[in-house]
C-alpha cells in the first residue's frame, strides 16, 4: 500500500509555456502533499507544502506566481511551472503523508522536466 | 531550522560485507522523526527505516539498522550482508513542524 503516482515521468516545452504536473495517492487518502525539485545528483529541495482545501505554504525562494500548486482532493494535487524557462529545467518529486502513518511520506516516481 | 548532514558523500562496501552511512541533525524540537530514504538510478525514492525520536530502541528492517543517540543527535545508518541491489543514494532526514529536510546524500558502491 501508499502508492503514489506522477504523470507525465517527462516532459519536455518550449520556453515560455506552463506545464503542469499530477500527483496521485493511488490506495490512501494524503492529507498533506509535498513539492520538492532535484537537482542531479544533489539533495531534495522542499518546495512548498499543501493540506487539502487550502493553499499551499511556499518554501523561502520559491516563486508562488510561477509555481502553482492545487490540492483540489485528498489523492491529488498538481503543480503547474507557468512561463517555463530553461532554469526551471529540473527533477520534480512529490510525495503524500497519510494520516496516521507516523509522518511517513511516500514518495511518486518523480517528473523530469527539460525547457528548450 | 533543522539541519541534517551526511558527512560522507561516497562510500563503497564489498558485497555480503557491513557498512555504516553516518547522519547527524540538529533541531530544537522535541518531537520528531528521523528516515533513511533509498534513491536507486531510477530516481523513486524508497523508505528504508524511521525512527520516532521518543522511542529509545533502535529501529531495524531485517538487514537494515539504525543506532540512534538522541543526545549526540545522531543516526547512522547499518546495513548488514551487503547486496548489489543496495547500490543507491541514501539520504538522511528528520521531520517536524510539518515538514522534512533532507541530508546531502551518500552514494553507495557495492563491489561484487
Amino acid at each position: 500500500g501508499a502508492v503514489v503516482s506522477q504523470h507525465p515521468s517527462r516532459v519536455i516545452c518550449k520556453s515560455g509555456t506552463s506545464v503542469k504536473i499530477e500527483c496521485r495517492s493511488l490506495d490512501f487518502q494524503a492529507t498533506t502533499m509535498f513539492w520538492y525539485r532535484q537537482f542531479p545528483k544533489q539533495s531534495l529541495m522542499l518546495m512548498a507544502t499543501s493540506n487539502e482545501g487550502s493553499k499551499a505554504t511556499y518554501e523561502q525562494g520559491v516563486e508562488k506566481d510561477k509555481f502553482l500548486i492545487n490540492h483540489a482532493s485528498l489523492t491529488l494535487s498538481t503543480l503547474t511551472v507557468t512561463s517555463a524557462h530553461p532554469e526551471d529545467s529540473s527533477f520534480y518529486i512529490c510525495s503524500g503523508r497519510r494520516q496516521g502513518s507516523g509522518e511517513t511520506q511516500y514518495f511518486g516516481p518523480g517528473t523530469r522536466l527539460l525547457v528548450l | 531550522a533543522q539541519t541534517v548532514t551526511q558527512s560522507q558523500p561516497e562510500m563503497s562496501v564489498q558485497e555480503a560485507e557491513t557498512v555504516t552511512l553516518s547522519c547527524t541533525y540538529d533541531t530544537s524540537e522535541s518531537d520528531y522523526y528521523l528516515f533513511w530514504y533509498k534513491q536507486p538510478p531510477s530516481r523513486q525514492m524508497i523508505l528504508v527505516i524511521r525512527q520516532e525520536a521518543y522511542k529509545q530502541q533502535n529501529a531495524t528492517e531485517n538487514r537494515f539498522s539504525v543506532n540512534f543517540q538522541k543526545a549526540a543527535k545522531s543516526f547512522s545508518l547499518k546495513i548488514s550482508d551487503s547486496q548489489l541491489g543496495d547500490a543507491a543514494m541514501y539520504f538522511c532526514a528528520s521531520y517536524n513542524a510539518g515538514k522534512s529536510t533532507f541530508g546531502d546524500g551518500t552514494t553507495l558502491t557495492v563491489k561484487p
